[in-house]
């Protein structure tokens, strides 16, 4: 069973800096997706970004891009120039691949982000 | 296309009593899934199907019960319902790898807006 943690329960920051949130993962599988998700208070959910564990680049989304580090099975996810618009709850998630689709996400506890004016 | 659908958005519900929270999505995708959020602890999946006919248990059934009669639809079915199911549900869906609309390999999956369900 796959495992995702987040040790981070709360940030803040202010308006226009970066901001780094932390997570860690346990599994014995090598294909793998991973992921983080965004949720503001209108409680949807919304994909930031993927990684792909077989590609080495650290993937990036405009002001998201994040430090893929296999071997320490850690994925953090920065956040450049932070706007009041990324106050939200941000969950990390595991999803393990397979050409036969396994879409179940594993989901850590989330860090609520906060960004201040 | 409406995407993933759900209805109701609010439910306060009495120890014991049943509903059925629906789910439906227009995408044509054979992947759906349930999940529950509780404070402290993400996103847990309940159930999930891998097309019509097929459903399978994720992380924590008890208590709930599914059935995938379409590709559309997917109700979470709640028998009798306990304070401890007290949470925000979400649907989500997505496609299956290699069919018309599902590449191999990742398919993103595409979340409802949620259902808070409140057990007295």
């Amino acid at each position: 069973a796959q495992t995702v943690t987040q040790s981070q329960p709360e940030m803040s920051v202010q308006e226009a800096e970066t901001v780094t949130l932390s997570c860690t993962y346990d599994t014995s599988e090598n294909n793998y997706y991973l992921f983080w998700y965004k949720q503001p208070p209108s409680r949807q959910m919304i994909l930031v970004i993927r990684q792909e564990a077989y590609k080495q680049q650290n993937a990036t989304e405009n002001r998201f891009s994040v430090n893929f580090q296999k071997a320490a099975k850690s994925f953090s996810l920065k956040i450049s120039d932070s706007q009041l618009g990324d106050t939200a709850m941000y969950f990390c998630a595991f999803m393990k691949g397979s050409n036969f689709g396994n879409e179940k996400l594993t989901f850590g506890t989330g860090t609520r982000l906060t960004i201040i004016p | 296309n409406a995407g993933v659908t759900q209805t109701p958005k609010f439910q306060v519900l009495k120890t014991g009593q049943s509903m059925t929270l629906q789910c439906a999505q227009d995408m044509n995708h054979e992947y759906m899934s349930w999940y529950r959020q509780d404070p402290g602890m993400g996103l847990r999946l309940i159930h999930y199907s891998v097309g019509a006919g097929i459903t399978d248990q994720g992380e924590v059934p008890n208590g709930y019960n599914v059935s995938r009669s379409t590709t559309e639809d997917f109700p979470l079915r709640l028998l009798s319902a306990a304070p401890s199911q007290t949470s925000v549900y979400f649907c989500a869906s997505s496609y299956a790898p290699g069919t018309s609309g599902g590449r191999w390999g990742y398919n993103e999956q595409f979340f409802g807006p949620g259902t808070r369900l409140t057990v007295l």
